[in-house]
């Protein structure tokens, strides 16, 4: 069974812009959850997504968004950059039921400069 | 509100010998999963290990053990036969799961701890 796969994986910007990053939950998993993971505020929760639905949110501005398509695959939005948007952003997504552990992608390495 | 606590931002063991990671958590809500993932240097969070509030019995995972001790609020993990390639983050985790508040809840994670494996 192939993984979380995540795109891209490598991204540069410039302070403004916008930027979309997708994930692919393994095949099955309804629930899509994104962190933000920097060396100084370590793995930040931003959202949780299940049926198309947002289940949890974490404390980020609206500047940060996401959804979900019927097929479970996940995106998130961040608009206007920031410097302080520079990070690995890690999607993961879950089954539901006994244990529910997440199962993470590869992340997206996204620089603003 | 939930919390997780791994106190030890770094450690070291020798290969082959066993090594137990500290965590400590805080809710009250009396159905909740604790987990323990690795962080390599690659960057990819993998899953080791999960223990629910229910279960009677620690979780093992091959080399990985978690000593869950639920009156302490403590999920320490063990890794017996440390091996070089044990050297990363480790971060442990929880998930609560509350009726009154919708189901199941965001997963907290914790600072992490660094082990390195010497030679």
């Amino acid at each position: 069974k192939a993984g979380v796969t995540q795109t891209p994986r490598y991204l540069i910007k410039t302070r403004g812009q916008q930027v979309t990053l997708s994930c692919s939950p393994i095949s099955g998993h309804r629930s899509v959850s994104w962190y933000q993971q920097t060396p100084g505020q370590g793995l930040q929760f931003l959202f949780e997504y299940f049926s198309e639905t947002q289940r949890n949110k974490g404390n980020f501005p609206g500047r940060f968004s996401g959804r979900q398509f019927s097929n479970s695959r996940s995106e998130m939005n961040v608009s206007t950059l920031e410097l302080g948007d520079s990070a690995l952003y890690l999607c993961a997504s879950s089954l539901e039921g006994q244990g529910n552990e997440q199962y993470f992608g590869p992340g997206t390495r996204l620089t603003v400069t | 509100a939930q919390k997780i606590t791994q106190t030890q931002p770094g450690m070291f063991v020798q290969e082959k010998e066993a090594v137990t990671l500290d965590c400590t958590y805080d809710t009250s809500d009396p159905s909740y999963g604790l987990f323990w993932y690795k962080q390599p240097s690659s960057g990819e969070m993998i899953f080791l290990i999960y223990q629910g509030s229910y279960d009677q019995q620690n979780a093992t995972e091959g080399r990985y053990s978690l000593n869950f001790q639920k009156a302490r609020k403590s999920a320490n993990l063990v890794i017996s036969a440390s091996q070089l390639g044990d050297s990363a983050m480790y971060f442990c985790a929880m998930r609560l799961y509350s009726v009154n508040s919708g189901g199941y809840q965001k997963v907290t994670f914790g600072t992490g701890t660094k082990l390195q494996v010497i030679p």
